[in-house]
């Protein structure tokens, strides 16, 4: 099982409501990442969790609160959006073992946001 | 300057061309380098990793040349299947950074 699973695939949210975003590895990666993608644009790193602890926080607006409750699981909660916070949201693992395998990105296949 | 900075294009080549993206990086202590292909609406994948040595995968090569900071992609005998975005990924600090992509379109 090679999969990362993000869910929903798709989500439109108006300015006040607040969702969340959610991902999931089984593959025993101890680094998770989410990722912001705008169309034409490369991934901007957001944020890093390494063994479950925050360890890169991209200067991020609180309105994006990120939450690793297990080694499998990343959350990204959505509170108070702006229409320019409209983009794909990627996540990504890990291994995190030694070496430069350890640091290959495996991304799971987005969720695509629209904020009214 | 950019952190990393990929070749423009787009590239429109003819099946059964070779094409070659270079990518450059500004961070001398950059520790992994790689290669990801994004499809248009899909998320980024792994192509390969990119070593000192040289990497070969089929009719994907690439090479890392860490004096003059850059990083190179070939592709031989180009495929339609080949067309995709090609996202050049330098990894430091704990963080991989991305290039902002080449496209590359092959035509019948």
């Amino acid at each position: 099982d090679t999969e990362v699973t993000q869910t929903p695939k798709h989500l439109v949210m108006g300015m006040t409501n607040k969702k969340s975003l959610k991902c999931e590895q089984h593959m025993g990666h101890r680094a998770m990442y989410w990722y912001k993608q705008k169309a034409k644009k490369p991934p901007e790193l957001m944020f890093v969790y390494s063994y479950e602890k925050l360890s890169i926080n991209e200067s991020v607006p609180s309105r994006f609160s990120p939450e690793c409750p297990n080694s499998s699981l990343l959350n990204l909660h959505l509170h108070a959006l702006q229409p320019e916070d409209s983009a794909l949201y990627l996540c990504a693992s890990s291994p995190r073992t030694g070496g430069r395998d350890g640091e290959k990105l495996f991304f799971g296949s987005g969720t695509q946001l629209s904020v009214l | 300057r950019k952190e990393v900075e990929q070749d423009p294009g787009p590239f429109n080549v003819p099946e059964g061309a070779t094409v070659a993206f270079n990518c450059t990086y500004s961070n001398s202590a950059s520790q992994s380098f790689f290669w990801y292909r994004q499809d248009c609406r899909k998320e980024p994948k792994l192509l390969m990793s990119v070593y000192s040595s040289g990497n070969e995968d089929g009719r994907f090569t690439a090479q890392l040349n860490r004096a003059s900071q850059y990083i190179s992609l070939l592709i031989r005998d180009s495929k339609l299947s080949d067309s995709a975005t090609y996202l050049c990924v330098v990894r430091g600090a704990g963080k991989s950074t991305f290039g902002d992509g080449t496209t590359l379109t092959v035509k019948p």
